[in-house]
């Protein structure tokens, strides 16, 4: 076990609605990323917080927000649900500090159902 | 733009024999690359990586990795596949001149080894 743990790991939601993901990083990681995981696919960066400040963002329109706290977890929040947000939810933990070759250590996951 | 190609959508193989599970990639600067596994309804785990110095690169559970810069792979290998080795793969890279730290994934690799 990587010592990253996620919450709810399965949330059923309907369109429109909002929710929110929660992550608490590994002990001592102050850098966290969240990516989406569509059925069949890779994981898609969404957004990447290092010490409670976002500092990296991929592809994906605002409704997609997220949180860092002073003790290093983070909350991903989606806005206006749609049906495509179906997907395995990822939360990765880091130390930044030590540059791009630093490995990030993955939670199990929330999988998350858009009816 | 960084970018991962894992061109095999599946790697059957039987057990005992040696496996490999290709990669290649496309990133500016210098290559960072990863490799982690999934099992399912599982969160991602990590194998090993690639930073820089020895191309072949050992890892966890007996996977190994050789880096071809002139290539631009990143192949996983194990000289003696398990039943338990059967899972999802994934290759992820970060490059050095991007300024993020987002890993980029490959589709993935369904491997299958067979009694």
């Amino acid at each position: 076990e990587t010592g990253v743990t996620q919450s709810p790991t399965h949330l059923i939601k309907t369109r429109g609605q909002q929710v929110t993901l929660r992550c608490s990083s590994q002990s001592g990681h102050n850098t966290v990323s969240w990516y989406q995981q569509a059925l069949g696919q890779g994981p898609q960066f969404i957004f990447q917080y290092y010490r409670e400040e976002e500092n990296g963002r991929g592809n994906f329109p605002p409704r997609f927000s997220g949180l860092q706290f002073p003790n290093y977890s983070s909350e991903l929040n989606v806005n206006a649900l749609e049906l495509d947000d179906s997907a395995l939810y990822l939360c990765a933990s880091s130390l930044g500090d030590r540059g791009l070759n630093t490995e990030a250590f993955f939670g199990q996951g929330t999988r998350l159902t858009v009816v | 733009a960084q970018s991962v190609a894992q061109p095999e959508d599946q790697v059957n193989v039987a057990e005992g024999n040696p496996l490999t599970v290709k990669c290649t990639y496309s990133v500016s600067g210098n290559p960072y690359l990863f490799w982690y596994v999934q099992y399912p309804n599982r969160g991602l785990q990590f194998l090993l990586k690639y930073i820089t110095g020895d191309n072949l690169v050992k890892g966890s559970y007996g996977f190994e990795a050789e880096f071809n810069k002139s290539q631009t792979s990143f192949h996983l290998k194990k000289p003696s596949a398990l039943v338990s080795d059967s899972a999802l793969y994934f290759c992820a890279v970060r490059g050095s001149f991007t300024g993020r730290r987002a890993l980029t994934f490959g589709s993935g690799t369904r491997l299958q080894v067979q009694p």
